[in-house]
């Protein structure tokens, strides 16, 4: 069966600290794996990542992928309390165009 | 539109009646998916639509459960005799092509079953 995992399920750091975020997957004919942030209620979308050791990034927001052990991280450096949130990891099901998501990591920045 | 629109945005209701949760996709978005989020779980899918092919209800826990997608743009997913589980957040979203596209969220319609 195909599935995502992340961990960990909870953080709680300080405004500047870095954290990195984990995603696990096992899925058949892998196509790509993508993260999402959920700060209320609409998922965003962050970085959609198809190949082995080309970082992704975004502002203080980085993501890389490994399909060789099928895993990504989400590094988010001198983080601000607006980073605050629910990050989502995902990938399409094998053989249907329904992506698979994990429980998500919540991400608390306290100032 | 701008976005993927969401109505209603919260719907509380009693056990045994029928719900209905719309959703209107970008426009020119082929691809519509319903999603459930109940409280600290992942996002559940729950059906999929594209373009004119027949849709994926693989995800529809059980036959209360049902979704239309009219014209290839609006969809409503329609919960019949709601039980307390069925209480969750459903998400919509819409994308240009398949699953393996970037999709965009809706804000969500959140259904508490007294």
């Amino acid at each position: 069966e195909d599935k995502v995992v992340q961990s960990p399920l909870s953080l709680v750091v300080h405004e500047g600290d870095t954290v990195t975020l984990n995603c696990s997957y096992e899925v058949t004919n892998f196509r790509s794996l993508l993260w999402y942030k959920q700060e209320k209620k609409a998922p965003t979308f962050l970085f959609m990542l198809t190949s082995s050791g080309i970082e992704k990034k975004s502002g203080r927001l980085s993501s890389i992928l490994d399909k060789k052990e099928l895993f990504s991280i989400l590094n988010i450096t001198a983080t601000q309390t607006g980073d605050s949130a629910i990050y989502l990891c995902a990938t399409p099901q094998g053989g249907s165009e329904k992506l698979v998501f994990g429980k998500g990591t919540k991400l608390t920045v306290n100032p | 539109g701008a976005g993927v629109s969401q109505s209603p945005s919260n719907k509380v209701t009693e056990k045994g009646k029928d719900v209905e949760l719309r959703c209107d996709p970008i426009s020119g978005h082929t691809a519509l998916y319903w999603y459930r989020q109940s409280l600290g779980q992942g996002l559940e899918f729950l059906i999929y639509f594209q373009g004119n092919s027949a849709p994926d209800k693989s995800g529809l826990p059980s036959d209360r459960f049902s979704a239309e997608r009219t014209g290839g743009s609006v969809s409503t997913l329609t919960i019949q005799r709601t039980q307390q589980e069925d209480s969750a957040v459903y998400l919509c979203a819409s994308s240009f092509g398949g699953g393996a596209n970037v999709l965009t969220f809706g804000a969500g319609s959140r259904l508490t079953v007294l």
